[in-house]
């Protein structure tokens, strides 16, 4: 199973808004709508911040949306703030004996 | 809260073994589907291993299909991982992760583990 496909970086100045895009295949982002975002600063853990394609978990802010149309995902982050400057993994499902296909992962600036 | 807290990282050579554990708490950890990810020094996540309540059902990454083993002890609430015939490709940071909803993660703060001679 070959990893999703993201942008290796992405920037935007204070209070504009960044998308990143997540590609995949018929067989995982396509196939289901389980689709997850992470943010992982510097020698931090991921944290979820979008499931289920466009959900957000509780705490998280409604600065962060996801879509996804077709074989494609997308993280929007809106109002950038400084500390939005970090990596950016999506993740989808991909059937029981490969639960999950994350991505290539995305850098964050906030110029 | 949901707390997860790995331990058992250190140094290994190549061809030794090392039984990383996870520390639950904060809720019902025998309802729960548990993971194992690894993420290599500066690269992307990379699932490992998964696990099923009462350990019904478990995966592997073809990476590591026979020289890994998942396990969950819920009397402890704990998750474990037996790694065997270790690489020095095996190195990384491996992450204890709980199922959230919809096939999406909550992580522990993460243990390294570096395969080297």
């Amino acid at each position: 199973q070959s990893a999703l496909t993201q942008p290796p970086s992405a920037s935007g100045s204070p209070g504009q808004s960044v998308t990143i895009s997540c590609t995949g295949t018929s067989s995982d982002v396509g196939g289901y709508n389980y689709v997850s975002w992470y943010q992982q600063h510097p020698g931090k853990a991921p944290k979820l911040i979008v499931y289920e394609v466009n959900k957000r978990p509780s705490g998280v802010p409604d600065r962060f949306s996801g879509s996804k149309s077709g074989n494609a995902a997308s993280l929007t982050v809106s109002g950038l703030r400084a500390e939005d400057e970090a990596d950016y993994f999506c993740s989808s499902h991909a059937g029981r004996n490969n639960p999950y296909v994350f991505g290539t992962g995305t850098k964050v600036t906030v110029l | 809260e949901v707390q997860l807290v790995e331990s058992g990282g250190g140094l290994v050579q190549p061809g030794g073994s090392l039984r990383l554990s996870c520390a639950a708490s904060g809720f019902f950890f025998s309802g729960y589907e548990m993971n194992w990810v690894r993420q290599a020094p500066g690269k992307g996540l990379e699932w490992v291993s998964y696990i099923s309540p009462s350990s019904n059902a478990i995966y592997y990454a073809d990476a590591v299909k026979g020289r890994f083993t998942i396990s969950r002890d819920d009397a402890k609430n704990s998750l474990y991982l037996r790694m065997d015939s270790l690489r020095v490709e095996d190195t990384a940071v491996y992450y204890c992760a709980r199922d959230h909803s919809g096939w999406s993660l909550l992580w522990g703060q993460g243990t390294l583990v570096t395969v080297s001679s």
